[in-house]
């Protein structure tokens, strides 16, 4: 069965700083990974995914994601916050090998940025 | 392309009480997700449509749901005999193919009382 575990539930930075989300999954056949987020009372929106190919994959708003497999790891990151990215980010993984598509999602990470 | 549409956007019932949420895809995709999703989690697969065709369902979706997708267009998902446990945000997307990523509505909030 696959799971995702996002580490942090919240996670505060100044605006300017990086912006670093983890999250890591576990998956018996070839992953696809998604960085959802979620405004409030919205639905979500997708920043990025990977699927094959390039590791490294960049995303909307300025956001990326490296896909390391050793480390069973999807880690979002921002080089520099900005107020509007205040939102929860959800991290998700889906099998790679199935043709359903279905999404099993990370709990979520709230981010705050801090003037 | 107008996005994914979800009626209405909240809902309060009387637990007890039947209610039924309405999603309304981007025409071209085919296939459609029903997830929910409570205060502080992550979304929840609940049931996946490809075309009119139901083709999984969780086992969160107990006898008391039921979704239908009719000519695999719009998708309806409906609750019977309502529980307070009910209450959450109940999310539609659809997507083209996989690996694509969905294209979430802005969800039903229902809240029984």
């Amino acid at each position: 069965a696959q799971s995702v575990t996002q580490l942090g539930s919240h996670v505060s930075v100044s605006e300017g700083a990086l912006v670093l989300l983890r999250c890591n999954y576990s998956s018996s056949v070839p992953p696809y990974l998604f960085w959802y987020v979620q405004y409030p009372n919205q639905g979500l929106q997708l920043l990025l995914k990977y699927t094959t190919g390039a590791t490294l994959v960049k995303g909307i708003n300025g956001f990326e994601a490296e896909f390391k497999k050793s480390e069973t790891s999807f880690h979002l990151t921002k080089p520099s916050a900005h107020m509007s990215d205040a939102a929860e980010y959800f991290c998700a993984v889906s099998d790679g090998s199935s043709n359903t598509g279905k999404l099993i999602f990370g709990q979520g990470t709230t981010l705050q940025v801090k003037p | 392309d107008t996005g994914v549409s979800q009626d209405p956007r909240h809902k309060i019932t009387k637990r007890g009480q039947n209610v039924t949420f309405r999603c309304d895809p981007i025409s071209e995709h085919n296939r459609l997700y029903w997830y929910r999703q409570t205060l502080g989690q992550g979304p929840e697969f609940l049931t996946y449509f490809q075309n009119e065709a139901q083709l999984e369902k969780s086992r969160l979706l107990s006898d008391r749901f039921s979704a239908e997708r009719p000519k695999g267009s719009f998708s309806t998902l409906e609750i019977q005999r309502t529980e307070q446990g009910d209450s959450a945000m109940y999310l539609c997307a659809s997507s083209l193919a996989v690996p694509y990523g969905y294209t979430f509505g802005s969800g039903t909030r229902l809240t029984v009382v």
